[in-house]
């Protein structure tokens, strides 16, 4: 069984430019999770997905942030413009969602953005 | 606050020897406990955790970790260090009722010496 994949594994762009990224979970999870890790910090929720919709966005930093996941599949969190302090490692996880609370979340290989 | 705190961001050991890494958190609801750790350019990868029952919890490749309430703590062991055990470490807990996001302490980096 495949695990969570993340593309790109890496991004290098210029502040002020568009990034999208994507995270596809492990088939059949309803429960998608981004995370951030800023260099030095500890990692830091950003949202909740079941299915398609938003169960929990106030880990979101700004709405220079947007995240989707239409079809309650894949899921892509875009930023725009990209600052400075966007950089970091973004990580996406899913959980299959049998229970309310609890459940192991499996993580992704992450993104690495560099904002430049 | 709810949070989780890593005491130290580095910890270096001896192959063989006893791995302790610690975690404390502040929750104010019963708490879900993980340890994950990363190796280098892999994601998270879960290595124990605690939800109810039984307080020591065993997990993959040796590491056992115990939930002790009165401390508010869930420190990492392992008896004896393989030289494959050096990553990251990452104590992590869901600490608040009606939800699911983990809250990460900063992570250990374990380095384990010949």
């Amino acid at each position: 069984e495949a695990g969570v994949t993340q593309f790109p594994s890496h991004s290098v762009i210029e502040k002020g430019q568009t990034v999208t990224l994507r995270c596809d979970p492990i088939s059949g999870h309803d429960n998608l999770y981004w995370y951030r890790r800023v260099m030095g910090k500890e990692i830091k929720f950003l949202l909740h997905f079941v299915k398609e919709s938003k169960q929990d966005e106030s880990g979101m930093p700004n709405n220079r942030f947007l995240a989707e996941r239409t079809g309650g599949t894949y899921s892509t969190l875009k930023v725009q413009p990209a600052e400075l302090e966007d950089s970091g490692v973004y990580f996406c996880a899913s959980s299959q969602g049998l229970t309310s609370v609890g459940e192991t979340q499996y993580f992704g290989p992450g993104t690495r953005l560099l904002v430049l | 606050a709810q949070s989780v705190t890593q005491l130290g961001s580095h910890v270096s050991v001896s192959e063989g020897a006893l791995v302790l890494l610690r975690c404390n958190y502040s929750s104010s609801v019963p708490p879900y406990l993980f340890w994950y750790v990363q190796y280098p350019n892999q994601g998270l990868q879960l290595l124990l955790k605690y939800t109810t029952g039984a307080t020591l919890v065993k997990g993959i490749n040796g590491f056992e970790a115990e939930f002790k309430k009165s401390e508010t703590s869930f420190h990492l062991t392992k008896p004896s260090a393989h030289m494959s055990d050096a990553a990251e470490y990452f104590c992590a807990g869901i600490l608040t009722g009606g939800g699911n996001k983990l809250t990460f302490g900063t992570g250990t980096q374990l380095k384990v010496e010949l």
